[in-house]
């Protein structure tokens, strides 16, 4: 067991352009939470998934954010159209069924110019 | 609605003294409390928790917290801190139904020689 993963850790942009980012969970976590960190901020929630369901989202999480989960493994968070206001780092976390400890992965820092 | 308020945003402190981190929350539902630790460029790393029963809660790297449901704190304290305790410290509970965690906006520790 690795732990949580997401890929890539840093991401340059220019405003407009979208993104991908990708969280690989902990193998036998079904519930997956993505997580937005901004600078001097604790994380804000930004959406969950249990097993391959998108249960709650955000109003954090605008028409421009996407995110899937297709097959109850790994997920991916899409920004369309990005601006300034989306740098952040993104955090991705998963825990287990029968347990309250979110594990967290390292983050993707996201730089719009 | 639940939420975390931590009452200091730096904390400086020489090694080897003791230290106490400062967490009050507010929810109206039983509460679940975590305490996780970020090194810089990391994600979060959890020192410990309160679920139910003893409100003395032991963690990791010799941090301790206790949960006081009068005075709706859960402070953090380790008696002797090292140059390795500098990091940043985020209190959260536990939020909707989902599990999706509330966090504080997080005490930068300094550990000065």
């Amino acid at each position: 067991d690795t732990g949580v993963s997401q890929d890539p850790r840093h991401k340059i942009t220019k405003r407009g352009q979208n993104v991908t980012f990708r969280c690989d969970p902990i193998s036998e976590h079904n519930r997956l939470y993505w997580y937005r960190q901004t600078l001097g901020q604790g994380p804000e929630f930004l959406t969950y998934f249990q097993n391959e369901a998108q249960l709650e989202k955000s109003r954090l999480l605008s028409d421009r954010f996407s995110a899937e989960r297709p097959k109850g493994s790994f997920s991916t968070l899409e920004i369309q159209r990005t601006e300034q206001g989306d740098s952040a780092m993104y955090l991705c976390a998963s825990r287990g069924t029968f347990e309250e400890t979110q594990y967290f992965g390292p983050g993707t820092r996201l730089l719009v110019l | 609605a639940q939420s975390v308020t931590q009452l200091d945003s730096q904390v400086p402190v020489f090694e080897e003294a003791p230290v106490e981190l400062r967490c009050n929350y507010s929810s109206s539902v039983s509460v679940y409390l975590f305490w996780y630790v970020q090194y810089p460029n990391q994600g979060l790393q959890l020192l410990l928790k309160y679920l139910s029963g003893s409100t003395l809660v032991k963690g990791i790297n010799g941090f301790e917290a206790e949960f006081n449901k009068s005075q709706t704190s859960f402070h953090l304290r380790k008696p002797s801190v090292h140059i390795s305790d500098t990091a940043e410290y985020f209190c959260a509970v536990r939020g909707g139904s989902q599990g999706n965690l509330i966090f504080g906006k997080g005490t930068k520790l300094s550990v000065k020689p």
